[in-house]
């Protein structure tokens, strides 16, 4: 089975821009959440979507939105793009609640 | 707020040898996960062990196995056999039962590398 897929794999902004960044899940997971990286700190989650509802928010300004489709890919939509958004944004997949979340390479945004 | 500290922001280990990376958590929870996860320079956040913290037993995967002490809040990873493939950043993570949602908190992580 194919793991977890986004794109792009990098992707080069300016300030005040607009970036969506895309997630397919693996295939049957019906849950995707969306983790900013820093370059050399740890994920930090900024949201969850189970079913095509967001299920849950971390702290993360309204700039930061997302959904999920109907074949539970996903799209994280940032706007207003600062300097300090420029991150890995991780996805990662799972198929129910208690079970665990297998992430992706990941797309590596660079603000200007 | 539950937080997890990771107190060696790097480790060296020679290969074929043992290391141990240290993780301490802070919750009020009694039922939770916490996880290693491995993140080679290719990125890819890669799990490496999972314990419930319902389970006394430490749990282990291959050469990998984890010292779980649930009243000091402590959850060590102990790499037996170092390979070079081990070379990578170690994140420790916590993730609470009862949150309706999937909220994962990581640790700022350990960079182990493995000298030949």
């Amino acid at each position: 089975d194919a793991g977890v897929t986004q794109s792009p794999t990098h992707l080069i902004k300016t300030r005040g821009q607009h970036v969506t960044l895309r997630c397919s899940p693996i295939s049957g997971h019906k849950s995707v959440s969306w983790y900013q990286q820093v370059l050399g700190q740890g994920p930090q989650f900024i949201f969850q979507y189970y079913e095509k509802e967001e299920r849950g928010r971390g702290n993360f300004p309204d700039r930061f939105s997302a959904r999920q489709f109907p074949n539970y890919s996903s799209e994280l939509n940032v706007n207003a793009l600062l300097l300090g958004d420029s991150a890995l944004y991780l996805c990662a997949s799972r198929r129910g609640q208690q079970e665990t979340q297998y992430f992706g390479p990941g797309t590596r945004l660079l603000v200007l | 707020a539950q937080t997890v500290t990771q107190s060696q922001p790097e480790m060296s280990v020679q290969e074929a040898e043992t290391v141990t990376l240290s993780c301490t958590y802070d919750t009020s929870e009694s039922d939770y996960y916490l996880f290693w996860y491995k993140q080679p320079p290719s990125r890819q956040m890669i799990l490496v062990i999972r314990q419930e913290a319902y389970k006394q037993q430490n749990a282990t995967e291959n050469r990998f196995s984890v010292n779980f002490q649930k009243a000091a809040k402590s959850f060590s990873l102990k790499i037996s056999d170092s390979q070079l493939g081990d070379a990578a950043m170690y994140f420790c993570a916590y993730r609470s039962v009862k949150t309706s949602y999937d909220k994962v908190i990581f640790g700022p992580g350990t960079s182990l590398s493995v000298i030949p």
